[in-house]
This record gives C-alpha cells, structure tokens and sequence, in this order.
C-alpha cells in the first residue's frame, strides 16, 4: 500500500508568479483535499475533489485553483502568488463516503516560500 | 477560521511522564481526530473518535470525549523522546463533509 507523495518538497517562487504543486493520492483513494498550514498555524482547507469535481472549498479566493486526474492524481495552482502565501501546503486522501471514518493520510508537504 | 482551540500551546516534560492535551470546539461534530506532526512535515494520523463514543485506546493513546462539553483530551503514557512533535486536533462537522478543520496544535517536548 502507497502513501501520499507530494512534489516539489521545496519550492522558491517570485510574488506574481504562478505555481503547480503535485499529489499522488493512496492506493483505493477517491477524494483528495489540499490545506495551507502557515508557520505556527493548524492547516486550513483549501478544498477537495472527488470524481474529478470539487466537491467543498475553504476560504480561499478563486486564485487557489485545483485539478483531479483519473487515477485521483491531483494538482494545486496558485497564480498571482503573493507574500502570504508562503507555507506548507498539504494533501491529504481519504475515501468519500466515510465521513473521514479511518482517518486521512497526508503526505509530507511542499514547502512554498514567495519572495 | 480555525475550528477549536488547543490546551496549552506547549508541553515540556520528562520522559517517562504522561502527556495531557485538550481541545476545545464550537459546533456539532461528526468525528475528532488526533493527528502528530514532526518538525513542519506531514501529518501523521493517531487515532479517531466518533461523537457517539466517549473514550479510545490506542496503544500508549488515550482519547476522549465530552460531547456536551465540545471538548477532547489525548493522554500519551509512558512518553518518550521520539513522542517529541506538535500535535493536533481536527474535526469533521456534521454536515460539512470530509473537510477536516484544525486546531492550533500543541508543542510538545519530551526531554531525556
């Protein structure tokens, strides 16, 4: 059984910039969510997908964009990045349907700096 | 918005001593979970209990809940060094789907 991977581990981006962060959700997995967790803060959902739809969003603005691939492969876009936005950001998988019954699995994060 | 509070912020103990967190929440709940994260990476999921169940075990773990109080505590006995790491709660409301919603987390430091 697969965990969660995620891509780039680390990542330097310029303010204006666009950026694409990758998960590979784990095996059996259908639903796959992103979080922002900023330094000393708990994560904060960004949204999540399912059957390649987004199916829930935090308080995000419409710059946080997302994609859901047939294989539950996801991405995270961020465009017009800003100072803020500076973080890890999480993706975690779970099956829908479970309420998150057995818990999610999250993978090890991208750390995104904005300069 | 974070969904819950944790209680304290940060925990220095010795080895060999128990560990005592507490959550606090605000709205009806679905689940609580308990996740462990070490020095800013990935979370890591501990244990899991749903608001019909008042106590969990889980190895060195011990969850629980008080509904009517919106609140959670998790006990690690016996801690030990590698126990060292923040740790969180995360709600799933009712009605709100998967999304998990976080706490603020406790520091906790285990030292030899």
């Amino acid at each position: 059984e697969t965990g969660v991977t995620q891509s780039p581990t680390h990542l330097i981006k310029t303010r204006g910039q666009q950026v694409t962060l990758r998960c590979s959700s784990q095996s059996g997995h259908n639903t796959v969510s992103w979080y922002q967790q900023a330094l000393g803060q708990g994560p904060q959902f960004i949204f999540q997908y399912y059957r390649e739809e987004e199916n829930g969003r935090g308080n995000f603005p419409p710059r946080f964009s997302g994609l859901q691939f047939p294989n539950y492969s996801s991405e995270l876009n961020v465009n017009a990045l800003e100072l803020d936005d500076s973080a890890l950001y999480l993706c975690a998988s779970s099956l829908e349907g479970t309420r998150g019954a057995y818990g999610y699995t999250f993978g090890s994060g991208t750390r995104l700096t904005v300069v | 918005s974070q969904q819950g509070e944790e209680d304290p912020q940060a925990l220095s103990i010795q080895e060999g001593e128990n560990a005592t967190m507490n959550c606090s929440y605000k709205t009806s709940i679905n689940n609580l979970q308990w996740y462990r994260q070490n020095s800013g990476r990935g979370l890591v999921h501990l244990i899991l209990i749903r608001s019909n169940e008042r106590e969990k075990h889980s190895g060195r773990l011990r969850v629980t809940l008080d509904t009517s109080k919106k609140s959670s505590s998790l006990l690690i006995t016996a801690s030990r060094a590698a126990d060292t790491a923040s740790y969180f709660c995360a709600t799933v409301l009712t009605g709100g789907g998967n999304k998990l919603t976080f706490g603020t987390g406790t520091q906790l430091k285990v030292e030899l």
